[in-house]
């Protein structure tokens, strides 16, 4: 049974590029979560994709986007990329419909930005 | 707004010694509560959840504590092992499953 999986593991970039980072969920999950983890910080929320719509939304600029396919995997996409966008970037997925439902997080995306 | 503290930072100790990891939160309108493991550069590994009506879960040499009431939970580890050494992080699940992380405990079990 496979596990939550993110590509790739790695990525550098320069300021204003723009990024794409992508998730699969574990196998019978349909809701997948992000999070960008700072160095030396917790997770913070960034969105939540259910039935390929966004659901919830953290406290971040537009710049981040998202995008939930039919097969429940899902991309993150940050536009005009900033100095302090470097972080690990962890996607989590789960089963909708069941509130106190535990979460699954895969190895994360560390995103290096110059 | 959630907020989710952990005591302390980090924390030093000789192997075989039991200790205890310190989560609290302000708000105890939650559904759950999580730990998690974490190694240097690496994804989050899930240790322990309890749900919101629970007091307490185990698992092998962890247990963990919830008291909703006041905002309080602890993690146990009993008989620390030098593979035990990672970053221990508390989370709590709030309406439409998104968690809300503390900074984390980072423990270092010497041989």
């Amino acid at each position: 049974d496979a596990g939550v999986t993110q590509s790739p593991t790695h990525l550098i970039k320069t300021r204003g590029q723009q990024v794409t980072l992508r998730c699969s969920p574990k196998s019978g999950h349909d809701t997948v979560s992000w999070y960008q983890q700072a160095l030396g910080q917790g997770p913070q929320f960034i969105f939540q994709y259910y039935e390929e719509e966004e659901r919830q939304r953290g406290n971040f600029p537009d710049r981040f986007s998202g995008h939930q396919f039919p097969n429940y995997s899902s991309e993150l996409n940050v536009n005009a990329l900033l100095l302090g966008d470097s972080a690990l970037y962890l996607c989590a997925s789960s089963l909708a419909g069941y509130l106190e439902n535990e979460q699954f997080f895969g190895p994360g995306t560390r995103l290096t930005v110059l | 707004k959630q907020e989710v503290t952990q005591i302390p930072a980090a924390l030093s100790v000789p192997e075989g010694e039991n200790l205890v990891l310190n989560c609290s939160f302000t708000d105890s309108a939650i559904y759950n509560l999580q730990w998690f493991r974490q190694d240097p550069g690496k994804g989050l590994t899930s240790l322990l959840l309890i749900q919101s009506s629970q007091r307490e879960q185990t698992s092998g040499r962890l247990n963990a504590s919830l008291d909703k009431s006041s905002g309080r939970s602890t993690l146990y580890i009993a008989a620390s092992q030098p593979g035990d050494s990672a970053t221990y992080l508390c989370a709590v699940m709030e309406y439409g499953n998104k968690l809300v992380f503390g900074a984390g405990t980072i423990l270092r079990v010497k041989s």
